[in-house]
């Protein structure tokens, strides 16, 4: 059982929106911020999402995510096949002394 | 451009050790904490270790603490992660990692290496 649950899978078909949930708890997401890591076939992560909301360098604006309490979203708009990978939610865990991830949500592309 | 290499994996028996290193370049390796993140085969992604700037603070996930051991030549801009008594649920993909703390409660890996496998099987 993951610290921080989310759905095993998620789809749409191209244009449609996704949205992805992460659940956690007081230790982490309610103490700390939340990244998010896309996971294309094959290759190794990537960030996505930091600091609950900021997107690095060079990833569209179609991605977005946001925090509240203890859970955290992460939005996909406008939908490409090239979207087609695991997403990972983050964050650091106060009573475990350690980073978790979620379980991760692969989102497939119809 | 930002880089970190990994190699020493490789097939190893229950028991057995090995070391992964961690080639970083194209920025100041000896200004950011480090961390290993593993990915077992078809699953999700486990955090393992940290290190700070010096390599005075390390730390684990309770599943490896005892049997791996974090390190990092800052005059070699190598991390390493010495792995020992290994379990078949070792096996995994091991990923070395650069760590950004802006502040207090912001930690995020920014930047990822491409991994090397460890297989752990009789």
């Amino acid at each position: 059982q993951s610290v921080l649950p989310q759905p095993p899978s998620a789809s749409g078909t191209p244009g449609q929106s996704v949205t992805i949930s992460c659940s956690g708890s007081s230790s982490n997401i309610g103490s700390n911020t939340v990244n998010w890591y896309q996971q294309l076939p094959g290759t190794a992560p990537k960030l996505l999402i930091y600091s609950n909301n900021q997107r690095p360098s060079g990833v569209p604006d179609r991605f977005s995510a946001s925090k509240s309490d203890t859970s955290a979203s992460l939005a996909i708009s406008g939908l490409q096949s090239e979207d087609e990978a695991d997403y990972y939610c983050a964050a650091w865990d106060d009573s475990l002394n350690g980073y978790v991830f979620g379980a991760g949500t692969k989102v497939t592309v119809l | 451009e930002v880089q970190l290499v990994e190699s020493g994996g490789g097939l190893v028996q229950p028991g057995g050790s090995l070391r992964l290193s961690c080639a970083a370049s194209g920025f100041t390796f000896s200004t950011r904490w480090m961390t290993w993140v593993r990915q077992a085969p078809g699953m999700g992604l486990e955090w393992v270790a940290n290190v700070n700037q010096d390599g005075s603070g390390t730390y684990f996930v309770n599943s490896v603490k005892g049997r791996f051991t974090i390190s990092r030549d800052n005059a070699k801009n190598s991390l390493y992660l010495q792995v020992s008594s290994l379990r078949v649920e070792d096996t995994a993909i091991y990923y070395c990692a650069r760590v950004a703390i802006p502040a207090a409660r912001y930690y995020y890996i920014d930047v990822w290496g491409k991994g090397t496998t460890v297989t752990v099987s009789s």
